[in-house]
């Protein structure tokens, strides 16, 4: 079993639409998630952290983390066509080094 | 406050040479790691460094490759006898602390090699 498990999609959806983005753990000990977003080509951006069970929100981006079900999930309000990349979901390893484990990532499509 | 900084952007080594990455963290971050993303994979960890310590090098290939983060000067990522399978993106983060907690890690632009 995969540490950290996204659907690879492409996912597309129209302009304006709400784009969900879902990602599941392995290791119950994870305390750090975050979301990162890749452009192709480009270097992942960090674009969300969550660290406490439940929703938070920025702007148009809403992080959401159940740990009991060892879930995590990515709202993007209102997309936009800026809004096509890869999102990536980063879980901490723990232990001493607390090195990042990744997803493949998602593609998300907007399109116009 | 410049960000992660990495060079060269790209790097076209022949097999058989060394390759030499390098990442400047941001200021004030101590804390750097390496990752690796093949072409359509996933970021894979290779090493955690501190200054003058690697703290978990668990993800690094057995040969060839090695790191260092020097008291004085930028990460380097080694690569010795380079080989096609090496070809990559080479990324660089760095963060204050270690990036449990509530700690964020930032990545530089990246090296993308070539090994021709």
């Amino acid at each position: 079993q995969k540490e950290v498990e996204q659907n690879s999609g492409p996912l597309s959806v129209p302009e304006g639409a709400i784009a969900s983005l879902n990602c599941t753990y392995s290791d119950r000990g994870s305390q750090s998630f975050f979301w990162y977003r890749q452009y192709s080509g480009k270097s992942p951006e960090l674009i969300m952290s969550i660290y406490s069970n439940g929703d938070k929100e920025d702007g148009r981006f809403t992080a959401q983390l159940n740990k009991a079900s060892q879930y995590v999930s990515l709202l993007i309000r209102d997309s936009q066509p800026s809004d096509s990349a890869t999102y990536l979901c980063a879980v901490n390893g723990g232990g001493a080094t607390n090195k990042l484990i990744f997803g493949t990532g998602t593609l998300l499509a907007v399109q116009p | 406050n410049a960000g992660v900084m990495q060079n060269p952007r790209h790097l076209v080594r022949r097999r058989g040479q060394e390759a030499r990455l390098r990442c400047s963290p941001m200021k004030g971050h101590s804390h750097v790691y390496w990752y690796r993303q093949l072409p359509e994979e996933g970021l894979k960890f290779m090493v955690y460094l501190q200054k003058e310590n690697i703290i978990d090098e668990s993800g690094m290939p057995k040969e060839r490759f090695s790191a260092e983060f020097p008291k004085e000067g930028p990460s380097i990522l080694r690569i010795q006898q380079v080989v096609r399978g090496d070809s990559a993106a080479y990324f660089c983060a760095s963060s204050p602390l270690p990036t449990g907690g509530h700690t964020e890690a930032f990545f530089g632009q990246g090296t993308r090699l070539t090994v021709v």
